[in-house]
């Protein structure tokens, strides 16, 4: 099992929906947990990062995280054709981040 | 927001040249990365530090070296090119534990 696991996707959604992406991890003594997002060619950039149980929002994002089932989730409402992208889920644990494989994106006009 | 630079940004060099991948960050971060990523693939881990003098092995095996002999940069070797080690090479920072990684623009090599 690997550390982090994401569905790879594609996940397709029409513009104005919300995509739910997920992400699920082993390893229960993890500590911080990030999405980051990827656009093609480009380098991985931050969104937002949770630390606590419950809900995080920033604008149209809202992070999820439920340590007791060891797994975090990120919300996009009201998608764009901008949020198009690959998204990352890292999280820190001993000294280390692990990011999954990501979940690729694609919201349709 | 960190600042990290890398130079070059795309490279085409040929089988067998010693290439190094500069990589600078300017916010005073004390721990550094280098990951490879394939198109459409995930990111691995080759070198990370967390301190000057300070050079570990990541997941991935690679045949590069890097070394941190000031703070801000980390630049990372390649004695002897090969068509494999085409990928983008991206340099990465953090401050702490457990807090964001910030990454660079990343540097496209190409070994032909």
């Amino acid at each position: 099992q690997k550390e982090v696991e994401q569905n790879s996707g594609p996940l397709s959604v029409p513009e104005g929906a919300i995509a739910s992406l997920n992400c699920t991890y082993s390893d229960r003594g993890s500590q911080s947990f990030f999405w980051y997002r990827q656009y093609s060619g480009k380098s991985p950039e931050l969104i937002m990062f949770i630390y606590s149980n419950g809900d995080k929002e920033d604008g149209r994002f809202t992070a999820q995280l439920n340590k007791a089932s060891q797994y975090v989730s990120l919300l996009i409402r009201d998608s764009q054709p901008s949020d198009s992208a690959t998204y990352l889920c890292a999280l820190y644990n001993n000294n280390d981040m692990r990011f999954g494989a990501g979940t690729r994106l694609t919201v349709k006009p | 927001e960190a600042d990290i630079y890398q130079t070059p940004r795309y490279l085409v060099i040929g089988t067998g040249k010693k290439i190094t991948l500069e990589c600078s960050q300017t916010m005073g971060h004390d721990k550094m990365y280098w990951y490879q990523q394939d198109p459409g693939m995930e990111l691995h881990l080759i070198h990370y530090s967390y301190g000057v003098n300070s050079t570990e092995k990541g997941d991935l095996s690679s045949e590069s070296t890097v070394s941190r002999i000031r703070t801000e940069h980390f630049p990372l070797t390649l004695e002897s090119a090969r068509p494999s080690h085409t990928s983008q090479y991206l340099c990465a920072s953090s401050v702490g534990d457990g807090n964001t990684i910030y990454f660079g623009e990343g540097s496209w090599l190409t070994v032909v």
